[in-house]
């Protein structure tokens, strides 16, 4: 298995513009995560996903931050506007069952640079 | 309320020496403490996972161990090498849900 994937693994954008972050997780895993990791606050849980729902959102930071997971295989966070304060590194991570088998297994991430 | 904690927050060895990462938790209610490696600009890359039920785990140069009692776990990393830098960062579920709570990291050097 490549492990999970993540694109673009750079964006750099303007203030204002909508971003889109793409995750593939590992086949056959039924747990979806995604992180925020930025030199102030460390890694932080935005949102995550089992078999394709939503569990908990809690960690999203505003409205203007949403995630979707139409099918197994595939994840966006989305951005919209975009602002300097989001720029950080989005990892998504994924993890074949909950309890005892919660291995979380992370992709490269994405750094994103609000300008 | 969860909280994670590891020191030390750096360490900077010569190359050969046996070290000890500690990393503790409040909550001691957890189902397994999982260790992470993270290189500078790179993902995570997940080296142990210890189980609740378990006391130690092994992988190669690297031992975990897990006092759940005292909300302690320790890294063990036998003979570093360069290679070993990087940030260790250890992270447990919070409250019996998947979520996982990380500690803030040590970072550490071996030089030659």
């Amino acid at each position: 298995d490549a492990g999970v994937i993540q694109s673009p693994r750079h964006e750099v954008t303007e203030m204002g513009q909508e971003v889109t972050l793409r995750c593939k997780p590992i086949s056959g895993h039924d747990y979806l995560f995604w992180y925020r990791q930025t030199m102030m606050r460390g890694l932080e849980l935005l949102i995550y996903f089992n078999n394709n729902v939503p569990i908990d959102d809690s960690g999203m930071p505003e409205d203007r931050f949403s995630a979707k997971m139409p099918n197994a295989s595939f994840s966006t966070l989305k951005i919209q506007p975009s602002e300097p304060r989001d720029s950080a590194v989005y990892f998504c991570a994924s993890c074949p069952g909950s309890g005892s088998r919660n291995e979380q297994f992370f992709g490269p991430g994405t750094r994103l640079t609000v300008l | 309320k969860q909280e994670v904690t590891q020191i030390p927050a750096a360490l900077s060895v010569p190359e050969g020496e046996n070290l000890v990462l500690n990393c503790s938790f409040t909550d001691s209610a957890i189902y397994n403490l999982q260790w992470f490696r993270q290189d500078p600009g790179k993902g995570l890359t997940s080296l142990l996972l210890i189980q609740s039920s378990q006391r130690e785990q092994t992988s190669g140069r690297l031992n975990a161990s897990l006092d759940k009692s005292s909300g302690r776990s320790t890294l063990y990393i036998a003979a570093s090498q360069p290679g070993d830098s990087a940030t260790y960062l250890c992270a447990v579920p919070w409250a019996n849900t998947d979520k996982l709570i990380f500690g803030t990291g040590t970072r550490l050097q071996v030089f030659p």
